[in-house]
């Protein structure tokens, strides 16, 4: 079956440091992939998503690109702020019912001042 | 676009109440709707996908008597912990999808924490 598989967290970077999260993915067919941020207390906002292969998402700073031959939607960030700072998701979109996606285990972010 | 919104923010009761969590997209309309459920530390589990005018359809060993769904129109599913335990205590995320949008794309509410006491 579908399955996503996350860089394990904690991670903890300085404000300005670069930033990535490696995801990677196995999945029949040709899935949309997403990445959600979950700030402390609050419900998932989506962050960025790519629905084919070499597409690039980007939201606030951050980028991922979907790409097949790696299977692979790691998020990256230039220069984090401690704003940042939160649970990011991986996730893997059923194209014909979006409950169906499925997620990683997420990562924490914790950026330092 | 595309607001999700959750009330209550957070609920306490006593065990042996029912809770209502209501789900509201603000500024589309959706057809579908799903039921997450969040432990500490955890990924999003789903409970239940939830269909205007229909019943809800749910996941293995999610019990439909216990977590009753209502989607009584295109803007509104409510989801009833009846009976609540302690062990029912949560994060309770509902998501949708647009009417006639991309059905991969879902938007989060912000989530109802529940605790039984």
């Amino acid at each position: 079956g579908d399955s996503v598989t996350q860089m394990e967290g904690p991670v903890t970077l300085s404000e300005e440091a670069f930033l990535t999260i490696n995801c990677t993915y196995t999945a029949t067919g040709y899935p949309s992939l997403f990445w959600y941020v979950q700030y402390p207390g609050e419900g998932l906002q989506l962050l960025l998503k790519a629905t084919k292969a070499d597409d690039k998402g980007s939201n606030k700073g951050f980028e991922a690109t979907y790409r097949k031959e790696t299977t692979s939607f790691h998020l990256e960030k230039g220069s984090v702020q401690v704003s940042d700072s939160a649970v990011y998701f991986c996730a893997l979109g059923s194209n014909t019912n979006a409950g169906k996606s499925t997620f990683g285990d997420g990562t924490t972010l914790t950026v330092k001042p | 676009g595309a607001v999700v919104s959750q009330h209550p923010s957070w609920v306490i009761c006593k065990s042996g109440t029912s809770v209502k969590i209501e789900c509201r997209s603000l500024d589309f309309q959706a057809t579908t709707m799903f039921w997450y459920r969040q432990f500490p530390k955890q990924s999003l589990m789903l409970m239940a996908t939830s269909n205007e005018g229909s019943k809800a359809t749910y996941e293995q060993g999610v019990e439909k008597d216990k977590f009753l769904i209502n989607h009584a129109s295109l803007t509104l599913s409510t989801l009833t912990v009846t009976s609540a335990h302690p062990e029912d205590s949560s994060f309770y995320i509902c998501s949708a999808t647009v009417t006639g949008g991309p059905q991969e794309t879902q938007y989060f509410g912000p989530g109802t924490r529940l605790l039984v006491l």
